[in-house]
């Protein structure tokens, strides 16, 4: 079975740093999807990869899957009190539907 | 609606007793998913519905587990004689999916079960 493998698993950074967390995979990733949890809340849906080198921009946010669609990584440019939350990727199954979850990285932004 | 929504949001109960959870997906979404958050384990896959059919069962972790969804809409997930480890968050996603990959799943708030 497939298993995602997130780093860190925790981060504190001052506001208007640059952040990065990242997260691998056993196996071959399909479809990679990057999640944000606050705490009592549910998951909210940040980006989601597809072919290998790709990258994608979502305000301060961008995602990429390496060529061999085994890594991508979040980053997060000048960060903000409001991005704090747990990052969660998680990867589509050689047969689509079910997403499998990294155990998530949980990151708090100090103003 | 404009979202999924689960109920209800908060569930405290005693062991031994059966619990019925309850999720709304997005309105003509045909995929709908159970998850379950713990600590320590992660977030977990339980079933998927395809429709009123369940394709993929394989991760209720016990019988005690058990799902159906009627319409193409409601689902239940239902905990029967509920144990202590089975105090978690419980998550609904559905998405537009008919087969195949790259079906973003929308998540409900979920559920929050603690049993005594």
């Amino acid at each position: 079975s497939q298993e995602l493998e997130q780093s860190p698993q925790s981060l504190i950074v001052q506001e208007g740093k640059n952040l990065t967390i990242n997260c691998t995979s056993s196996k071959t990733l399909y479809g990679l999807y990057w999640y944000k949890q606050k705490y009592g809340e549910g998951l909210i849906f940040l980006m989601m990869l597809q072919k290998g080198g790709e990258e994608k921009s979502h305000e301060k946010i961008t995602a990429k899957l390496d060529e061999k669609k085994q890594q991508s990584s979040l980053h997060i440019t000048a960060s903000q009190p409001s991005h704090a939350g747990i990052y969660l990727c998680g990867a589509e199954g050689t047969s689509g539907s079910r997403l499998t979850f990294g155990e998530g990285t949980q990151l708090t932004v100090n103003p | 609606g404009a979202g999924v929504s689960q109920s209800p949001s908060n569930k405290v109960t005693e062991k031994g007793k059966d619990v019925e959870l309850r999720c709304d997906p997005i309105s003509g979404h045909t995929a709908l998913y159970w998850y379950r958050q713990s600590l320590g384990q992660g977030l977990e896959f339980l079933i998927y519905f395809q429709g009123n059919s369940a394709p993929d069962k394989s991760g209720l972790p016990s019988d005690r587990f058990s799902a159906e969804r009627t319409g193409g809409s409601v689902s239940t997930l239902t905990i029967q004689r509920t144990q202590q480890e089975d105090s978690a968050v419980y998550l609904c996603a559905s998405s537009q999916q008919t087969s195949g990959f790259y079906n973003e799943q929308f998540f409900g708030p979920g559920t929050r079960l603690t049993v005594l």
